[in-house]
């Protein structure tokens, strides 16, 4: 089974800043990667599929990049809204693998 | 509205079965591959089966494999899990989703969700 690592497991930001998560895979996946934003008691909402491609309806600050082995999610200016969990999603190959998420809070 | 309901959740004992259900609403149904993803308790994101559109393609985590069972009715816009055999390592909140394509095997992302139904397993 392919394992993502998504690093760090929590972080504390402030309004403003550019916020950077990584997902890395055990083995290469290509692009086949994707982002999902979960607040609590929400379902996840998909962000960014294909490693870089944004889901219509997703704000513009957000973007995703990487191939192969390590990916990263930017936030490039936190809203009050962005705080929330974050998790990735290899599809390259089964059994489909999430990483163990990356929870945004406020500083 | 796009929108996918999950039912059937609820109390069950270890050893004993339940079956999930999750209609789909908003959406041409058949075109479309589908998955179960559940999440335990303050844990993370777990993918559980997935189904192609035409049934043709099936897999499972090696989690469930052998007891749970993926299956659709495409003329009722419905997808469900048999679940037999049910651990205490089982109970979590279980999320019906829509894949962006139409195979298994098409390597797209989930881009529709449902809210969940949580399934407890305890004697």
């Amino acid at each position: 089974d392919i394992q993502l690592t998504q690093s760090p497991s929590f972080l504390s930001a402030s309004v403003g800043d550019r916020v950077t998560i990584t997902c890395r895979a055990s083995q290469g996946i290509s692009s086949y990667l994707a982002w999902y934003q979960q607040k609590p008691g929400k379902a996840p909402k998909l962000l960014i599929y294909a490693a870089s491609t944004l889901q219509s309806g997703v704000p513009s600050r957000f973007s995703g990049s990487g191939s192969g082995t390590e990916f990263t999610l930017t936030i490039s200016s936190l809203q009050p809204e962005d705080f929330a969990t974050y998790s990735c999603q290899q599809l390259n190959s089964y059994p489909l693998t999430f990483g163990g998420g990356t929870k945004v809070e406020i500083k | 509205e796009v929108q996918l309901v999950e039912s059937g959740g609820g109390l069950v004992q270890p050893g004993r079965s339940l079956r999930l259900s999750c209609v789909a609403s908003g959406f041409t149904f058949d075109d479309y591959a589908m998955h179960w993803v559940r999440q335990a308790p303050g844990k993370g994101l777990e993918w559980v089966s997935g189904i192609s559109r035409n049934s043709g393609s099936i897999g499972y985590a090696d989690s469930v494999q052998g007891r749970f069972t993926i299956s659709r009715d495409n003329a009722q816009r419905s997808l469900y899990l048999q679940m037999n055999s049910l651990r205490a390592e089982d109970m979590a909140l279980y999320y019906c989703a829509k894949d962006m394509g139409q195979w298994v095997t098409d390597r797209d992302a989930f881009d529709i969700w449902g809210q969940g139904t949580m399934v407890t397993v305890s004697s």
